[in-house]
């Protein structure tokens, strides 16, 4: 158990809707990091937050977008749903100081866009 | 960050150690080697990380050459549950906390322990 938690652990919606993932980090962890992982695509990197505030884009598309609370727990919005956006989602977490960071991954949420 | 050149697939007898080569010519020297896995659809697990020196922990041993060139991740006793994606990565250091430190997952090593 990596202490990184991910709700719900599989959503199964249709074209054009839109879903919400949740992610909490682990206790202490300042860093959360979204990841895709479809079959063709491997992980891909989609967003990073840092205390709130937004560190890094990947290949996000427009339709995607997240957010970092106050208590450090991440929600991550698709919108206008498509078939090609069934994948898995990872969230991780890092502490985010010091030389390196170890980013600690959650279970993932299985998104099925029927 | 630098690449990483890893085999697509390797078989490991039950017992026996896995010794998971990864090459990264390009290394600077402020990046450190990373080895994450990924059972089937689960999410990745962290497994070990080093500069220079030799590592171990209580899941794998991280031989690094002394040119920095390549690494060996050794697990010891590989057991069926061993069997997963082996991904490794070449990262920089961190210099200011809250940095963009994303991960860039190649198409790692398919380890299957065989019993």
């Amino acid at each position: 158990d990596s202490g990184v938690t991910q709700t719900p652990k599989h959503l199964i919606t249709a074209t054009g809707q839109r879903v919400t993932l949740r992610c909490s980090p682990r206790s202490g962890d300042l860093s959360v990091y979204w990841y895709q992982q479809s079959l063709d695509q491997g992980l891909q990197f989609l967003i990073q937050y840092y205390n709130g505030e937004e560190r890094a884009k990947g290949n996000i598309l427009e339709r995607f977008s997240a957010q970092q609370f106050p208590d450090l727990h991440s929600e991550l919005n698709l919108s206008s749903l498509e078939l090609g956006d069934s994948a898995l989602y990872f969230c991780a977490s890092s502490y985010s100081g010091g030389r390196t960071d170890t980013q600690y991954f959650g279970p993932g949420t299985r998104l099925t866009v029927l | 960050d630098a690449k990483t050149t890893q085999p697509p697939s390797m078989d490991c007898a039950e017992g026996r150690a896995a010794n998971l080569p990864c090459n990264h010519s390009t290394i600077s020297g402020n990046e450190y080697v990373y080895w994450y896995r990924q059972i089937h659809s689960q999410g990745p697990q962290y497994i070990i990380h080093g500069l220079k020196n030799n590592e171990t922990n209580e899941m794998a041993s991280l031989i690094i050459t002394e040119d920095r060139k390549s690494s060996t991740l050794i697990l010891p006793h590989a057991t069926l549950r061993d069997t997963a994606v082996y991904y490794c990565i070449v990262r920089v250091a961190q210099y200011s906390s809250g940095s963009a430190r994303q991960l860039t997952f190649g198409s790692g090593t398919q380890l299957t322990v065989l019993p």
